[in-house]
Formats: structure tokens, C-alpha cells, sequence
């Protein structure tokens, strides 16, 4: 079934750094891509979406774009923030659209 | 747009009490709805999920259970908690295939 591989961190960066975290799926078809942001103590939210191949998804300086050749939708950022700390989830619909597939998250720390 | 209420926002529970988490939701009609786990650092683990009223579809074998008796309302219980169940609850609804998902803000459950 559809699945998504996504590198654990933590990971630490100093502010205004370059951010990538890589993400790569296995599907069925070609679902659109999401990549979700968890910061401290609250739910996850929507960060960027990709609905089809070679779309690029971006929100709050973040992009992904989806690359059906590499099957991957890495997530970058050019200048990261201390605001920007947080868990990074890459998901994708499930074989049957009923469910979501979660990647197991990311742990980003920037320190000022 | 879609809003999800998860009440309460923290719960600190001795082991083998009952346990009862309610996810209401607005703004939209005949949603999915879900319940994950989320272990301190760790990602997201799907529990339940319900297509309509009256149906759930349980995803990990457990102790615990769900309901959903409206269309916006679904409950999460169990008779006897576990320390096992320590954990952040999250309540999620989606609407539409390919469409994102709408996270609660959790409830941080501690069983002592």
C-alpha cells in the first residue's frame, strides 16, 4: 500500500540557516502530497500541499514540490527562524482514500 | 471552514478509571472522522475511524473504543485505563478524497 519514508531527526539548526527534510513515497497513483507542521504542545496543521506532478506547494517560506520521477516532496526552507521549531510530518491518502499515511516526523530545533 | 472542538485540553487519570474524550466538529457535514495517539516523541498512530454515524473502523486492537452517535460528534472511552494510554489525542476530520485533514488541538491524557 501507499507509503511514506521520511528522515528522523532531530534536527538542530543555527537561525537563518538552510533547511531540508527529505521525504519519499510509494503509491498507488498519483495522491496529492502533504506535509504537516506540529509545534509545542498543539495539534498538527496543514503546512503545504501538492495535488499533482512538478506542482510546488509552499506556506511561511517553506516549498516542496512534487517529483514523480524520485518519487520524493523534500521540504525546504532558505532562512529558518526560531518560530520555526517544531515536528514535520510528510503524509500522503492511504490505497483507498480513506485514511492518511503519516511519515514518523521530524524534530526541528532552531537556535537563535 | 472547518473547526474541531476537543475538550479537555489536558486529563490526568489513575489507572483503571474510565476515560471520555469528545471531538465535536463544525463548519462542515457527513465528515470523516479520527482519532490518533501520539506517544511523547513519537508519530502519529491512527486508532479509530468513522465513515458516518454508528460506523467505526478500529485500527489497533486495544482497550479502548469509539463512537460516533452524530454526524459531527465522535467519542473516544475506555472502561479501564492502562498507563499504556498515556499519551496526546488528537481528533482529526476530512472532507472529500485528496482533501486535507482538520486536527483538534489534542488532549495530553497522563495515566498515573
Amino acid at each position: 500500500g501507499n507509503s511514506v519514508t521520511q528522515m528522523e531527526g532531530p534536527v538542530t539548526l543555527s537561525e537563518e540557516a538552510f533547511l531540508t527534510i527529505n521525504c519519499t513515497y510509494t503509491a498507488t497513483g498519483y495522491p496529492s502530497l502533504f506535509w504537516y507542521v506540529q509545534y509545542p504542545g498543539e495539534g498538527l496543521q496543514l503546512l503545504l500541499k501538492a495535488t499533482k506532478a512538478d506542482d510546488k506547494g509552499s506556506n511561511k517560506g517553506f516549498e516542496a514540490t512534487y517529483r514523480k520521477e524520485t518519487t520524493s516532496f523534500h521540504l525546504e526552507k532558505g532562512s529558518v527562524q526560531v518560530s520555526d521549531s517544531a515536528v514535520y510530518f510528510c503524509a500522503l491518502p492511504d490505497n483507498y482514500g480513506q485514511n492518511f499515511v503519516f511519515g514518523p516526523g521530524t524534530r526541528l530545533s532552531v537556535l537563535p | 471552514s472547518q473547526t474541531i472542538h476537543q475538550w479537555p485540553a489536558t486529563l490526568v487519570q489513575p489507572v483503571g478509571s474510565p476515560l471520555s474524550l469528545e471531538c465535536t466538529v463544525e463548519g462542515t457535514s457527513n465528515p470523516n472522522l479520527y482519532w490518533y495517539r501520539q506517544a511523547a516523541g513519537r508519530g502519529l498512530q491512527l486508532l479509530f475511524y468513522s465513515v458516518g454515524i454508528g460506523q467505526i473502523s478500529s485500527e489497533v486492537p486495544q482497550n479502548l473504543s469509539a463512537s460516533r452517535p452524530q454526524d459531527r460528534q465522535f467519542i473516544l472511552s475506555s472502561k479501564k485505563l492502562l498507563l499504556s494510554d498515556s499519551g496526546f489525542y488528537l481528533c482529526a476530520c476530512r472532507t472529500g478524497l485528496n482533501e486535507k485533514l482538520f486536527f483538534g488541538s489534542g488532549t495530553q491524557l497522563s495515566v498515573l
